[in-house]
């Protein structure tokens, strides 16, 4: 099984809908993250979240919330969803106690709001 | 945005040909990462260099890193259609990742 799974892989919605996204890992990591990627724009980090209480802007939050359920869960909610939040969304999680203090990645979120 | 840039955006070789990518970036760091990503899919690691290290070797794989110049290089030796994929650079600096906007490799068999 994935060690981070995300749901759902693909969704379309309309403008101004709520939409939630949800991360799950099993790799015991304290640390998650949710990036938006775009086509030209590389990864921008949204949100990040190094343990159940610690919860962190990144550097494209306006729009966004995010809710850290659990060590193992992580979502990502879009208020109001527009058509500009169109992209792939993806979950990461670290172990910064752990060499190569690599991200691991989930297999993204397609989102296409119309 | 502390984004890095890789150069070139996008590159096409020949299988067996080496493919080199360029990563510069814009604040202190403490390493720098080198990602894999497939299209559609999520990330993979593939290497770090930490910023006291001036070049890494992974299998086919061989990074430098120049911090007066605050640029990295990665070197994929003798490439193989798998190799196709898109590359990024990520830096860490303090609490988070800055990623860099990607080289798109296409290998042709």
């Amino acid at each position: 099984d994935a060690d981070v799974t995300q749901t759902p892989r693909n969704r379309i919605t309309k403008t101004g809908k709520r939409i939630m996204l949800e991360c799950s890992q099993t790799k015991g990591h304290d640390r998650m993250y949710w990036y938006r990627q775009d086509p030209g724009l590389g990864l921008r980090l949204i949100y990040y979240s190094f343990d159940v209480k610690d919860i962190n802007k990144g550097e494209i939050s306006d729009g966004y919330s995010v809710s850290r359920q659990a060590q193992a869960k992580f979502s990502l909610s879009l208020e109001s969803a527009i058509p500009n939040q169109t992209a792939l969304y993806f979950c990461a999680t670290s172990d910064p106690r752990s060499l190569p203090y690599e991200q691991y990645f989930g297999p993204g979120t397609r989102l296409t709001v119309t | 945005s502390q984004q890095g840039e890789e150069d070139p955006q996008a590159l096409s070789i020949q299988e067996g040909e080496n493919a080199t990518m360029n990563c510069s970036y814009k604040t202190s760091i403490n390493n720098l990462q080198w990602y894999r990503q497939n299209s559609g899919r999520g990330l993979v690691h593939l290497i770090l260099i930490r910023s006291n290290e001036r070049e890494k070797h992974s299998g086919r794989l061989r990074v430098t890193l120049d911090t007066s110049k605050k640029s990295s290089s990665l070197l994929i030796t003798a490439s193989r259609a798998a190799d196709t994929a898109s590359y990024f650079c990520a830096t860490s600096g303090g609490n988070q990742f800055y990623f860099g906007t990607g080289t798109s490799l296409t290998v042709i068999p």
